[in-house]
């Protein structure tokens, strides 16, 4: 079965430094997402990508991260400055449609550490 | 703030028995709706999907939707040990965005 494929599975690094968390959608899915899970809390939307455009953004995603699908596998997330407070489960998720059967599939996850 | 609101729990029902999870939800132009489960230090992972109000069953889960009154649930039939973990009602609102509630701990004891 098909799954989303996210690398690497736990990261550490120090505050300030630049992070590329990586993910392989679905290969037949077009519509690509990051999602956080801070420790203890619930699972929060940061940002969605179709057609190699940014389609959704939440208030989260400011001008520290940004997305890329540098080609035709492969979809990141860049933290260019990590803070403290950057340190969660980032997940990667893809769908194959937006609408109506628009079910998001999970990767595993990647857990970032930032000290 | 378009939210999803779920009881944290922990819901303990013994194993054999049925599991009732609920989830109710702010914005009233939501169109489908999604229960994940959620091992603990792992990715959500999909159960049921539900886009028109009544009743959707899939082998042991039956998903319900009152779109009226912004209410959808999860019954879990025959809760097996296995079936404890968090389960995590998710909204769509606008155009993509996953608004997902804090989740509901199941506990299934032999």
């Amino acid at each position: 079965e098909p799954e989303v494929t996210q690398t690497p599975s736990h990261q550490v690094t120090q505050m300030g430094q630049e992070v590329i968390l990586r993910c392989v959608p679905i290969s037949n899915h077009l519509y690509f997402y990051w999602y956080r899970q801070i420790l203890g809390q619930k699972v929060e939307f940061l940002v969605s990508f179709y057609n190699n455009e940014i389609s959704e953004k939440s208030e989260i995603f400011d001008d520290q991260f940004s997305v890329e699908r540098p080609d035709g596998s492969n979809f990141t997330l860049k933290i260019r400055s990590t803070k403290l407070e950057d340190s969660a489960m980032y997940f990667c998720a893809s769908s194959a449609t937006s609408g109506g059967a628009d079910t998001q599939y999970f990767g595993p996850g990647t857990r970032l550490t930032v000290l | 703030q378009k939210e999803v609101e779920q009881n944290s729990g922990p819901l303990s029902v013994p194993e054999g028995a049925i599991a009732s999870l609920n989830c109710t939800y702010s914005d009233r132009v939501s169109q489908s709706f999604f229960w994940y489960r959620q091992y603990s230090g792992k990715s959500p992972e999909l159960i049921m999907s539900i886009y028109s109000n009544g009743d959707k069953e899939d082998g042991r889960f039956t998903a319900q939707l009152n779109k009226a009154s912004q209410y959808v649930s999860l019954l879990i039939r025959d809760s097996q040990p296995s079936d404890s973990a968090t389960y995590l009602c998710a909204v769509r609102t606008g155009f993509q965005k996953l608004v997902f509630g804090t989740g509901t701990r199941l506990l299934v004891s032999p």
